[in-house]
């Protein structure tokens, strides 16, 4: 059964900082591999999405990288802002029963201090 | 194009009432999920609509949740007799083959 693990829990940086957040999953059988932010009382709004085929995905100040054979992905965001501020997840797209099914982490709530 | 919304955004029920979940998928989208999310933690799969057919509902965690789409576009999340444990957010997904999902705002359930 596939896990997904998000580390740290939470993370405060002053601002200007680069900074990664971590991503594990236990089955290297993913479709893809998709990083989402969360604002308070707001929905997800996707970031960036690694195919189970590439390596790496990047957009502006953020990038994301995926490595299977280890179960990982990082998300690498430079420069950080006040606005970054948010919690970030980590979802991994797997095949049940030829069904498309996202498995969650619990997420990374990120400060960033002015 | 307008995204995925959701009606009600807040909901206040007390413990025992039913309440009815809307959401709106963005259009000529075939594929529809819900997902349950509690405080601090990511949101877990409830259930997963292709056009009108109910393809997966593993992840309802009790009958006293109830999705339909019959149409194959809107879609409403029904809880019976609602729980205090049932208070969370509900985010509902669209997506055009499944393998990218375009999330709502959410619907933030408490129950008192």
């Amino acid at each position: 059964k596939q896990e997904v693990t998000q580390i740290p829990a939470a993370l405060s940086v002053p601002e200007g900082e680069n900074l990664v957040l971590n991503c594990s999953f236990t089955d290297s059988a993913i479709y893809n591999l998709q990083w989402f932010r969360q604002d308070p009382g707001k929905g997800l709004t996707s970031l960036l999405l690694i195919q189970s085929s590439q390596r790496e995905q990047t957009s502006g100040r953020l990038n994301a990288s995926l490595d299977k054979s280890s179960g990982r992905s990082t998300l690498y965001i430079a420069a950080s802002q006040p606005g970054d501020s948010a919690t970030y997840l980590c979802a991994a797209l797997v095949v049940m029963d030829s069904n498309y099914q996202l498995i969650w982490g619990a997420g990374t709530k990120l400060i960033i201090k002015p | 194009g307008a995204g995925v919304s959701q009606s009600p955004r807040y909901k206040v029920a007390k413990r025992g009432q039913d309440v009815a979940l809307r959401c709106d998928p963005i259009s000529g989208h075939v594929s529809l999920f819900w997902y349950q999310q509690a405080l601090g933690q990511g949101p877990e799969f409830l259930t997963y609509f292709q056009n009108e057919a109910q393809l997966d509902k593993s992840g309802l965690p009790s009958d006293r949740f109830f999705a339909e789409r019959p149409e194959g576009s809107v879609s409403t999340l029904k809880i019976q007799r609602t729980q205090q444990e049932d208070s969370a957010v509900y985010l509902c997904a669209s997506s055009l083959m499944g393998y990218e999902q375009y999330f709502g705002p959410g619907t933030r359930l408490t129950v008192t």
